[in-house]
């Protein structure tokens, strides 16, 4: 069956640095998303992508984030000048198309020190 | 705004036995989409079940059921036959559909413990 996978499994940086998060969605899907996850606290919606373009954003994604699809195959997350406060773990979700499910991947924990 | 309430941060539940976890919601939307996901010790996100706002029935997977109360806003999960690899977080989640674009909003998740 068909996955999302995400690589690094577990990437640690030092504040101020430049991370990039990479993620491979579905092959036949068409909608990716960023979510994060604060250890302990609920997943957060970061943005969501279509059409290479960014469909929505939160508050949360200010201008050090960004997002990119270089090849139609990878999805990342670029996160530049890191914070502590930006230590989560970051989830890439991919769909087919409008209405249907959110596939995710099994994480990226970013540990920024 | 749209928001998702998980009022009971853990539970436990004996193998074999029956568990119910509580999730109420706000909208206004009329038809929407709700979501059980499972976050076992890895971390990944993995969905359990769904239930879209204008069918009546609640919807079954094997063991996951739900109990779907529109007017309440009312979305609760109940897991029968409890088994050790239950164990997990769990979200409820809403998803929420906007100038075309969607999204997922999450509540804060609980805990459930299998005792064996």
């Amino acid at each position: 069956e068909p996955e999302v996978t995400q690589t690094p499994s577990h990437q640690v940086t030092q504040m101020g640095q430049e991370v990039i998060l990479r993620c491979v969605p579905i092959s036949n899907h068409l909608y990716f998303y960023w979510y994060r996850q604060i250890l302990g606290q609920k997943v957060e919606f970061l943005v969501s992508f279509y059409n290479n373009e960014i469909s929505e954003k939160s508050e949360i994604f200010d201008d050090r984030f960004s997002v990119e699809r270089p090849d139609g195959s990878n999805f990342t997350l670029k996160i530049r000048s890191t914070k502590l406060e930006d230590s989560a773990m970051y989830f890439c979700a991919s769909k087919i198309g409008q209405g249907t499910e959110q596939y995710f991947g099994p994480g990226t924990r970013l540990t920024v020190t | 705004a749209q928001t998702v309430t998980q009022s009971q941060p853990e539970m436990s539940v004996q193998e074999a036995e029956t568990v119910t976890l509580s999730c109420t919601y706000d909208t206004s939307e009329s038809d929407y989409y709700l979501f059980w996901y499972k976050q076992p010790p890895s971390r990944q996100m993995i969905l359990v079940i769904r239930q879209e706002a204008y069918k009546q029935q609640n919807a079954t997977e094997n063991r996951f059921s739900v109990n779907f109360q529109k007017a309440a806003k009312s979305f609760s999960l109940k897991i029968s036959d409890s088994q050790l690899g239950d164990a997990a977080m769990y979200f409820c989640a809403y998803r929420i559909t906007q100038g075309g674009s969607e999204k997922l909003v999450f509540g804060k998740g609980m805990k459930l413990t299998v005792n064996p």
